[in-house]
């Protein structure tokens, strides 16, 4: 089985600040993990994943996440807000037993202020 | 261009009543998906297909139905047993089954019951 949790259903920034969406795992095997963003009434697009090799992933946008196993954590950051980085974000997790079913957050809503 | 479409992008239905949502992709993707999106509660999986014939149950397959009779055509009904369908319906398909393969998404349909 497998889980995801995403602490904070809201969060506010400043443009220019730092963002940090927190996303935390759990799964019975070794996982992959995605980020995605939805914009309003729109479907899904893909800003990263982790699926193996190095640890610190780089997405588009700006946007990276690092896996931490110890922390069963993928977090996703990006230095500095962008008002078009206005969105909703969504974190997921997919296990190497076969299938491609993903688990998603519940997700989190970004908001960026002036 | 290459990529997944939804049709209609807002659907009314009667209670009582069935409905097909549309989906087609010309990516030549193996796999597909569909997934039901409440506010507040993510993405959870209705039903999966890998090939054509073939499909599975998802986490919510009650009260909806699918059929894979082409590669590019996975088409959802969403029947009078579903108690509560009013919701945003995606779409997604990948390359294949196999676990860490990207999955994409259409622009979404959303159903509301009157």
């Amino acid at each position: 089985a497998q889980s995801v949790t995403q602490l904070g259903s809201h969060v506010s920034v400043s443009e220019g600040a730092l963002v940090l969406l927190r996303c935390n795992y759990s799964s019975s095997v070794p996982p992959y993990l995605f980020w995605y963003v939805q914009y309003p009434n729109q479907g899904l697009q893909l800003l990263l994943k982790y699926t193996t090799g190095a640890t610190l992933v780089k997405g588009i946008n700006g946007f990276e996440a690092e896996f931490k196993k110890s922390e069963t954590s993928f977090h996703l950051t990006k230095p500095s807000a962008h008002m078009s980085d206005a969105a909703e974000y969504f974190c997921a997790v997919s296990g190497t037993g076969g299938g491609n079913k993903l688990t998603f957050g519940t997700g989190t809503q970004l908001k960026v202020e002036l | 261009d290459g990529g997944i479409t939804q049709s209609p992008k807002y659907l009314f239905r009667k209670e009582g009543q069935n409905v097909t949502l549309s989906c087609e992709q010309n990516l030549n993707h193996d796999a597909m998906y569909w997934y039901r999106q409440d506010p507040g509660q993510g993405l959870r999986l209705i039903y999966y297909s890998q090939i054509v014939n073939d499909f599975q149950k998802g986490d919510i397959a009650e009260g909806y139905s699918v059929s894979r009779e082409k590669k590019e055509s996975f088409p959802l009904t969403v029947t009078s047993a579903q108690k509560n369908p009013t919701a945003f319906y995606l779409c997604a398909s990948s390359i294949d089954l196999v676990g860490g393969a990207e999955q994409f998404f259409g622009p979404g349909t959303r159903l509301t019951v009157l």
